[in-house]
């Protein structure tokens, strides 16, 4: 079984901030990892994929995150927020047909 | 362009009536897959679908129903419903996920359902 926790459930950042979420997963075998993010009224969107390789993966509108294995964590981040990045951002492990979503973090930034 | 529809997007229905709820992709995925979205608790897997005719439960599958007789449809089925599946429910797709090839699901617009 495997299971996703994302460690703040809401991070209010000023603009032009750095913000980092954090997520941990628990899994017994190799998994892939996701950041999908969601802004209001919307559907899921992607931001960021993990599935091999380098461990520091860079997605879309300058977002990043790190896969640390020992640590079973994939934290997310971003050295700069804007007011458009005010959004619900999930992480979500995918593994045997499955992908497991974390509870979400609600990123609220204020000018 | 490549979506992922769903209908209906809002619905207000009262307990007992059943309901259907279609998901259509245009992108010849073979994986599609339905979520429900509730505070506090993320995205939770309902069903998933590997191909045509070839479905199984995901984490909370009790009081729906799912079929996959072609490969573009995916509808979700409520026989009963009930106040608790009150949800914003999501329906995805992609093609077969496994392998260093694992692709990204493609969420349609979402479907707010209240059981009253």
């Amino acid at each position: 079984a495997q299971s996703v926790t994302q460690l703040d459930s809401q991070v209010p950042v000023f603009e032009e901030a750095p913000v980092e979420l954090r997520c941990n997963y628990s899994s017994s075998v190799s998994v892939y990892l996701f950041w999908y993010v969601q802004y209001p009224n919307q559907g899921l969107q992607l931001l960021l994929k993990y599935l091999s390789g380098s461990t520091l993966v860079k997605g879309i509108n300058g977002f990043e995150a790190e896969f640390n294995k020992s640590q079973t964590s994939f934290h997310l981040r971003k050295p700069s927020v804007h007011i458009s990045d005010t959004a619900e951002y999930f992480c979500a492990v995918f593994n045997d047909y499955k992908l497991s979503f974390g509870a979400g973090t609600t990123v609220t930034v204020r000018a | 362009e490549a979506q992922v529809t769903q209908n209906p997007r809002y619905l207000i229905t009262v307990t007992g009536k059943k309901l259907t709820v279609t998901c259509s992709q245009n992108m010849n995925h073979e994986y599609m897959s339905w979520y429900r979205q509730d505070p506090g608790l993320g995205l939770r897997q309902i069903y998933y679908s590997m191909n045509v005719e070839v479905t199984d439960k995901g984490d909370v599958p009790e009081g729906y129903k799912v079929s996959r007789k072609e490969k573009r449809n995916f509808p979700l089925i409520l026989e009963s419903p009930s106040p608790n599946q009150t949800s914003l429910y999501f329906c995805a797709s992609s093609s077969y996920p496994t392998g260093a090839g694992a692709n990204v699901l493609t969420f349609g617009a979402g479907s707010r359902l209240t059981v009253l």
